[in-house]
């Protein structure tokens, strides 16, 4: 069964640092998300990705945060200057065309800690 | 913003009874999703609800779709210990920014 696959596992990174955390959607999906979970909080929307395209961004989706599609097959979020308040984990989505539009397959995410 | 409140916060309960937990939102939404989460995993999808009034199961579980499209509610019968985990209701209105609950921490005793 296809999956969304993501890397890596886990990044440590100092404060200030530029982190790339990687996503591989299910191959025929057209549209990706970030979400990112505070450890013990809900699941929350960062940004949605359509057409190599923003289509919508939350409120924490700020100038630090960037996200691309640099080939046919990944989806990467960047972090340019890194705080200690955006360790959590990072999780890609991706959903399909139609009715599947509405169906958001999530990764097993990447666990970001920031030092 | 969207906010769902999703109840109970947790459920302690035997092997074998059956569970219930339900979102609730002041908002519609025209997509209802239910996720299972393991700790250190993603968000595991289980049932999508696209109409007001649908109601679809997927094995033990059975998920419905309000009829104000302001609610859902998802059940599992005949709890088994593997149903132990988080379980997250999310909304979807519209550009795929899908709201998600607070979750329910569902403890299944053997």
């Amino acid at each position: 069964e296809p999956e969304v696959t993501q890397t890596p596992s886990h990044q440590v990174t100092q404060m200030g640092q530029e982190v790339i955390l990687r996503c591989v959607p299910i191959s025929n999906h057209l549209y990706f998300y970030w979400y990112r979970q505070i450890l013990g909080q809900k699941v929350e929307f960062l940004v949605s990705f359509y057409n190599n395209e923003i289509s919508e961004k939350s409120e924490i989706f700020d100038d630090q945060f960037s996200v691309e599609r640099p080939d046919g097959s990944n989806f990467t979020l960047k972090i340019r200057s890194t705080k200690l308040e955006d360790s959590a984990m990072y999780f890609c989505a991706s959903s399909g065309q139609g009715i599947s539009t509405d169906t958001q397959y999530f990764g097993p995410g990447t666990r970001l800690t920031v030092l | 913003g969207q906010q769902l409140n999703q109840s109970p916060q947790s459920m302690f309960i035997q092997e074998g009874e059956d569970v219930s937990m339900n979102c609730t939102s002041s908002s519609i939404f025209n997509t209802w999703l239910w996720y299972k989460q393991d700790p250190g995993e993603g968000p595991v999808l289980l049932i999508a609800l696209y109409k007001a009034g649908e109601l679809t199961s997927n094995g033990r579980l059975t998920a419905q779709f309000g009829i104000t499209r302001k609610d859902s509610f998802l059940n599992i019968s005949a709890s088994i210990p593997s149903d132990v985990g988080i379980y997250f209701c999310a909304g979807l209105r519209s550009y795929g920014k899908l709201t998600f609950g607070q979750g329910t921490i569902l403890t299944v005793h053997p």
